[in-house]
């Protein structure tokens, strides 16, 4: 079955990096388009990023561009998110999903990982 | 403030029938897609609609989707209370980029 298992979520203080990792099983990795989706507190889903199939292209919600980094590596069948200058308003749990390229249709999702910001 | 616009709440009783609204705008649902998603207290979220009005295999033919021109609405028939959680409605926009409503919180009465 699918599987998305993400990690690399902790606290940290404001300025600092984070790396996310989504480590996936199940499907065909390497044909999928990616994305990270995040949930801050009490708040409502948020998408963030998402990576093509073979990494050529991506695109970023402007919350995130030119802090936040998506890639990936097929050969390990896992999803990156590098997170440089957080900030506060950054603390949320991050969920990778698989779907599609230039469309939001996320057919699986994985459980999530929490970051938390904060001095 | 989302670029989709979804109710804050519903409410029904068992066994009746909800409809969730969600609207956006030219550049998003008028010229994408829209998708609907289940987030349950505890669990990931999950695809219930895809493509306006298409169901996922195993989600129940309870739950429909329809799209017409700038707004879309997701429908819950036979409302069981496992169906108790937030619902949001998502799509590209022009601007390339992925668009979420704000959620709409599903209570069975």
């Amino acid at each position: 079955q699918v599987q998305l298992v993400e990690s690399g979520g902790g606290v940290v203080q404001p300025g600092r990096s984070l790396r996310l990792s989504c480590a996936a099983s199940g499907f065909t990795f390497r044909s999928a388009a990616m994305h990270w989706v995040r949930q801050a507190p009490g708040r409502g889903l948020e998408w963030v990023a998402v990576i093509s199939y073979d990494g050529d292209n991506s695109y970023y919600a402007d919350s995130v561009k030119g802090r936040f980094t998506i890639s990936r590596d097929n050969s390990k069948k896992t999803l990156y998110l590098q997170m440089n200058n957080l900030r506060v308003e950054d603390t949320a749990v991050y969920f990778c999903a698989s779907g599609w390229f230039g469309e939001l249709r996320l057919d699986y999702w994985g459980q999530g990982t929490l970051v938390s910001v904060s001095s | 403030q989302s670029v989709l616009t979804q109710p804050p709440s519903v409410s029904g009783t068992p066994g009746q029938t909800v409809t969730i609204s969600c609207s956006g705008s030219s550049s998003n649902i008028g010229s994408n897609t829209i998708n609907w998603y289940q987030h349950l207290p505890g669990t990931a979220p999950k695809l219930l609609i895809y493509v306006n009005d298409k169901r996922p295999s195993g989600v129940p033919d309870r739950f429909s989707g329809s799209k017409s021109g700038t707004s879309g609405s997701l429908t819950i028939s036979g409302l069981q209370s496992e169906d108790e959680g937030d619902y949001y409605c998502a799509t590209w926009d022009a601007s390339q980029r992925g668009v979420f409503g704000g959620g709409t919180k599903l209570t069975v009465l």
